[in-house]
């Protein structure tokens, strides 16, 4: 069975500039997740899709992030414009669905650096 | 406000050792508790995790796991590490609003 996809693997931008990360979930996962994670620390969620509805976007910073998941599949994750601070790894991962026993898979994450 | 936290930030052991990782969470209800590896290079991987039942919860490689309820802990234990274990270990706890919380993480150190 596939794991969970992200394109690309690393990422080199200038500040204000735009960017994009693409994750293709383990095929029958209906919840889908983007974290950040900064260095020396643990993921934190930005948001959180089921199926194509965000039903937990409350820390990702809407001024300049935005996430799709059009047809309930894949998704796409973008900052415009990115900041210095916005290097980090962005994590994806995906699980069958909310309630007792579901368990999060991660991709291998997009590690980007803002100059 | 719902928190995990991680005692130790580098772990440094030679073959051998008995490993124990600590993690605590803060009070919440009900909880899923889990442990992912991050081998360098590599992404993060479920060792272990407990929903219900026994909470004495074993993993892979060799990997094990107590939830104590009442000290609201769920420590990592191997009897015995390979320099193969090297790697960065996360306490992760999904609360029952379905936060998922992390903790900063565990770099573990195996010397040969």
């Amino acid at each position: 069975e596939a794991g969970v996809v992200q394109s690309p693997r690393y990422k080199i931008i200038e500040k204000k500039q735009p960017v994009a990360f693409w994750c293709n979930p383990i095929s029958g996962h209906n919840t889908l997740y983007w974290y950040l994670q900064n260095l020396g620390q643990g993921p934190e969620l930005l948001i959180r899709y089921e199926n194509e509805e965000a039903v937990d976007d409350s820390q990702l910073p809407k001024d300049r992030f935005s996430a799709e998941r059009l047809k309930g599949v894949d998704s796409t994750l973008k900052i415009q414009p990115a900041e210095l601070g916005d290097s980090a790894v962005y994590l994806c991962a995906s699980s069958l669905g909310q309630g007792a026993g579901d368990t999060q898979y991660f991709g291998p994450g997009t590690r980007l650096t803002v100059l | 406000a719902q928190s995990v936290s991680q005692h130790n930030h580098h772990v440094i052991l030679s073959e051998a050792a008995s490993l124990e990782l600590g993690c605590n969470y803060s009070y919440g209800g009900t909880v899923n508790l889990f442990w992912y590896v991050q081998y360098p290079g590599q992404h993060l991987q479920l060792l272990l995790k407990y929903f219900s039942g026994d909470p004495l919860v074993k993993g892979i490689k060799g990997f094990e796991a107590e939830f104590i309820k009442s000290k609201f802990s769920f420590n990592l234990r191997k009897p015995s590490v390979q320099w193969s274990d090297t790697a960065e270990y996360f306490c992760a706890v999904r609360y029952n609003n379905n936060d998922m919380r992390f903790g900063a993480g565990t770099r573990l150190t195996v010397k040969p």
